[in-house]
């Protein structure tokens, strides 16, 4: 079946350094990938999404990176700092209705903790 | 712009009972989808509103079920509720056509004693 899966449970960096999480997701069909925040007692909070035919999208202070080949995306958060404190959720638009679709497959999760 | 609101925070059940759960999704949004995420775990997909109708479903059994009213907000209905039925229940909104830009509310935490 489907499924998304993170490589780190759980990421320990000091403030200002850069933050990579990455994530492996198993449908070689999806099309649409999305990165989410999810801080304690909140919902998830979108971070930013790529399209399968991108390989990098940057926002602020954010990129992510897709690899089609080996069916992995990573989130790089540059300059960590303790307001990024969270967990981050990878999550795959699911392949049904030709995309007319709300259902995502999220991963387990990484904690991300920042260390002052 | 009042974002995604979901009500109660928190509820407290015991087996066998049923619960109802509220969503008002941010405004100008027409659709409502509903997720389960149990602790230390990502959010699983239950079912997805539009137009009234149920679009689309997860992997979730009939106790299960919700509706859709003309303002776009939603209920889910969770019956003979089983202690694994204990999660953070999240309401998702957007357009249709905004697929994967879920906005989430801060979601209810229901405990099934």
């Amino acid at each position: 079946g489907e499924s998304v899966g993170l490589h780190l449970p759980t990421l320990s960096v000091q403030e200002g350094d850069n933050s990579i999480i990455n994530c492996a997701y198993s449908n070689s069909a999806s099309d649409y990938f999305i990165w989410y925040k999810q801080e304690s007692g909140k919902g998830p909070q979108f971070i930013i999404d790529i399209r399968s035919n991108m390989d990098k999208r940057q926002g602020q202070r954010v990129t992510v990176l897709l690899n089609k080949t080996v069916k992995h995306l990573s989130l790089q958060i540059a300059a960590t700092q303790p307001g990024d404190s969270a967990v981050y959720f990878c999550a795959e638009k699911g392949s049904e209705y030709g995309g007319a679709t709300n259902k995502l497959i999220f991963g387990t999760g990484t904690l991300l903790a920042v260390q002052p | 712009d009042a974002g995604v609101t979901q009500s109660p925070t928190h509820l407290i059940k015991t087996r066998g009972q049923q619960v109802t759960l509220r969503c008002s999704p941010k405004s100008g949004h027409d659709t409502v989808s509903w997720y389960q995420q149990a602790l230390g775990q990502g959010p699983q997909f239950i079912f997805q509103y539009y137009e009234e109708e149920e679009r689309q479903r997860g992997n979730f059994p009939d106790r299960f079920s919700g509706h859709q009213f003309p303002n776009y907000s939603s209920e889910l209905n969770v019956n003979a509720l089983l202690l694994g039925d204990s999660a953070l229940y999240l309401c998702a909104s957007s357009f249709l056509t905004g697929v994967g830009k879920l906005f989430f509310g801060s979601g209810t935490q229901l405990s099934v004693l």
